[in-house]
């Protein structure tokens, strides 16, 4: 059985700081998403990696994908309000489509 | 574009009674996945469907889960009957195909008590 695990599980902290969430695993995945999910809706994709070693930049979100495509992390540099949310992260295994997410991450970024 | 649009957004039922929920996805995608999110936790597959066949369906408990496709859009989710452990919220998603980005709706609050 494939699992993601991400940590932390919760997050707290004052606006300006930085943060990193992480999500690992013993599988390969052939490519792993991260998301954001606000309360009463649905997950809302953020990027996809698909490279081992890869990174990509959403404004001030980093994401980098293990070498070995087994763990990601999600940097988040001077964290605003509008960042708390749930951060979910998902591996894709084969090109099926279907997803194994992590039990996800709770930030809350206070003023 | 619309996006994908679940029924109802909020249903509270008793232990052993039955209820349905309805999905109807992005016009065009031919994948659609039900999933499973229980408080606290990540989303959980319960079925993958490619126009109206079952791609996996490998984590449905099918003694008392069902789901159908019929004309490869609209799906419905059926419980009967319902556990107390059934409480959680049900997403449907959408995707063009395998490989493409899937697109969630608001999901279906399950309260069983």
């Amino acid at each position: 059985t494939q699992l993601l695990e991400q940590s932390p599980q919760f997050l707290s902290i004052q606006e300006g700081e930085n943060l990193t969430v992480y999500c690992n695993s013993s599988s390969v995945f052939s490519s792993l998403q991260w998301y954001r999910q606000e309360p009463g809706e649905g997950p809302v994709l953020l990027v996809t990696v698909v490279t081992g070693g890869e990174v990509k930049k959403l404004k001030r979100l980093t994401f980098q994908f293990g070498d070995a495509r087994k763990d990601s992390s999600l940097h988040i540099t001077a964290a605003q309000p509008g960042d708390t949310g749930l951060y979910l992260c998902a591996g894709e295994s084969g090109n099926t489509g279907k997803l194994i997410f992590g039990q996800g991450t709770t930030l809350q970024v206070k003023p | 574009e619309a996006g994908v649009a679940q029924s109802p957004r909020y249903k509270i039922i008793e232990k052993r009674q039955s209820v349905a929920f309805w999905c109807n996805p992005i016009s065009g995608h031919a994948t659609l996945y039900w999933y499973q999110q229980i408080l606290g936790q990540g989303p959980k597959l319960l079925i993958q469907f490619q126009n109206n066949g079952v791609v996996d369906d490998s984590q449905l408990p099918k003694d008392r889960f069902s789901a159908e496709r019929l004309k490869g859009v609209d799906s419905t989710l059926k419980i009967q009957p319902a556990k107390l452990e059934d409480s959680a919220v049900y997403l449907c998603a959408s995707s063009l195909g395998l490989n493409t980005e899937a697109f969630f709706g608001q999901g279906t609050r399950l309260t069983v008590v």
